[in-house]
């Protein structure tokens, strides 16, 4: 069973750097092609993809955050963080991260997301 | 790549039917013939879940008045018959390449 639950900081201020670590379960970079995505949700508004990260160390970034944004994984501990810095209250959102499936590329499970405000 | 769904807000009625459109900018068939077109759901207050991959498939423990449908730039997530558990917003997804693009979203509520 794929499990995947994303932690971190509620509040930033602006320009500071916001960090949420997703953490999972049910799969491994290590022995497992697959991927992490991470998609964001200003209040009321719609998804927003904003990376995804696979097995082999490949990450993508959305164009409009690629200068800001950065996310590392660790296998070892069944991590992947997301950075994003220089942060303004527009990065206010529920940041979810979700497991990519191979064969698709869909996001077949997702975390519960942490709403992550800047102020 | 530019996801465009319509309507953006449907009220429908306990068994009747509903039916969403996506439209896309360029086709999102690969070479291998499938097409890379996502529907999710997100109930209020919930993450998103799958509902149909690859147009037309559906994820695990998606009930089958759930369909999905569509080639190429034109794609549509029907529901044969609406239930009090529908509710909330459907988006589709394009993940034929990187970055993923959502559509706007579709509202579902129940009359």
């Amino acid at each position: 069973q794929i499990t995947l639950k994303e932690s971190g900081p509620t509040l930033v201020k602006p320009t500071q750097t916001l960090s949420v670590t997703c953490t999972f379960s049910g799969f491994s970079f290590n022995n497992d092609a697959t991927g992490v995505a991470w998609i964001r949700q200003p209040p009321g508004k719609a998804l927003e993809w904003i990376a995804l990260i696979y097995w082999d160390d490949d990450k993508r970034y959305s164009p409009s955050l690629k200068n800001r944004l950065t996310v590392t994984p660790d296998a070892s501990k069944n991590q992947v963080v997301l950075s994003l810095a220089n942060t303004d209250p527009a990065d206010t959102a529920t940041y979810f991260c979700a497991h990519v499936s191979w064969t698709s590329g869909s996001f077949d499970f997702w975390g519960q997301g942490v709403l992550v405000t800047v102020s | 790549i530019v996801m465009t769904q319509s309507p953006l807000s449907l009220s429908v009625s306990p068994g009747e039917p509903a039916s969403i459109s996506c439209k896309t900018s360029q086709s999102l068939q690969h070479s291998n013939g499938y097409n890379y077109l996502d529907w999710y759901l997100q109930r209020p207050g919930q993450s998103p879940q799958l509902l149909i991959y690859l147009a037309s498939s559906r994820a695990s423990g998606v009930p089958d008045r759930f369909s999905g449908s569509g080639s190429g730039t034109d794609f549509t997530l029907k529901i044969s018959r609406v239930e009090a558990e529908d509710v909330g917003v459907y988006y589709c997804m394009q993940a034929l390449q990187t970055p993923d693009n959502f559509g706007q979203g579709t509202r579902l509520e129940i009359k």
